[in-house]
């Protein structure tokens, strides 16, 4: 089946540093992937919608110059946090879709950051 | 008011007990999709439907387009079906085949 891929799993930085966070789909090629935030006991949020090879399309109130998002090739989009601040700290989990006329999401298994 | 609401928030059951998970949404949709995402956080997803009836071993999801509402039931529950269950929609009117999500059902099957 389909299989995406989050690295890392876990991540501790310190405030004011910049953490990247990578997601593969690893027998797929997306043209579309997507990145979400979860608080603790919350539902998912979506941040931002990252097609291949175009620029990604945030949600209303996401930091775009913040939040980075590379989707350089269909296999692979990275969300980079920049200049880090405690309130960052959250659980942070990608999707792929697989093929362009499909809805199913594939999910990553996420990535817990915390800042100090 | 939210466009995809879950209930209950949080369910306790004994093993072998039939579960039943409800969902209603408030807008046109493409499609509904059931998730399961257990402690350590990773997302499986589980079912996607659109009309009807699926089943997926002991899991069965319904969809009742005219009532906008969805079921997802658990028969013969096992204390491994302890997650949290998240209803999500593909709007009509969304972009990029964006998913909105319910606020999830927090399951505990005790042994």
């Amino acid at each position: 089946g389909a299989v995406v891929s989050q690295h890392p799993s876990r991540v501790i930085c310190k405030s004011g540093t910049s953490v990247k966070i990578e997601c593969r789909s690893l027998d797929f090629q997306a043209t579309t992937m997507f990145w979400y935030r979860q608080f603790p006991k919350q539902s998912l949020m979506l941040m931002a919608t990252s097609n291949e090879g175009s620029k990604a399309t945030y949600e209303q109130g996401v930091e775009k110059d913040k939040f980075l998002i590379n989707h350089a090739s269909l296999t692979l989009s990275t969300l980079t946090v920049t200049s880090a601040h405690p309130e960052d700290s959250s659980f942070y989990i990608c999707s792929a879709l697989r093929g362009k006329s499909t809805d199913t999401q594939y999910f990553g298994p996420g990535t817990r950051l915390t800042v100090l | 008011k939210n466009e995809v609401e879950q209930s209950p928030q949080n369910l306790t059951a004994q093993e072998g007990e039939f579960i039943t998970i409800n969902c209603s949404y408030s807008v046109g949709i493409s499609a509904l999709h059931w998730l399961q995402q257990h402690p350590g956080g990773g997302i499986v997803s589980l079912f996607m439907l659109s009309s009807g009836k699926k089943k997926h071993g002991r899991l069965i999801a319904t969809i009742n387009i005219q009532e906008k509402h969805s079921s997802l039931h658990i028969t013969a529950s096992h204390p491994r079906d302890s997650a949290v269950y998240i209803c999500a929609v593909t709007a009509l009117s969304g972009s990029a085949r964006q998913l909105t999500f319910g606020s999830g059902t927090q399951l505990t099957v005790l042994p």
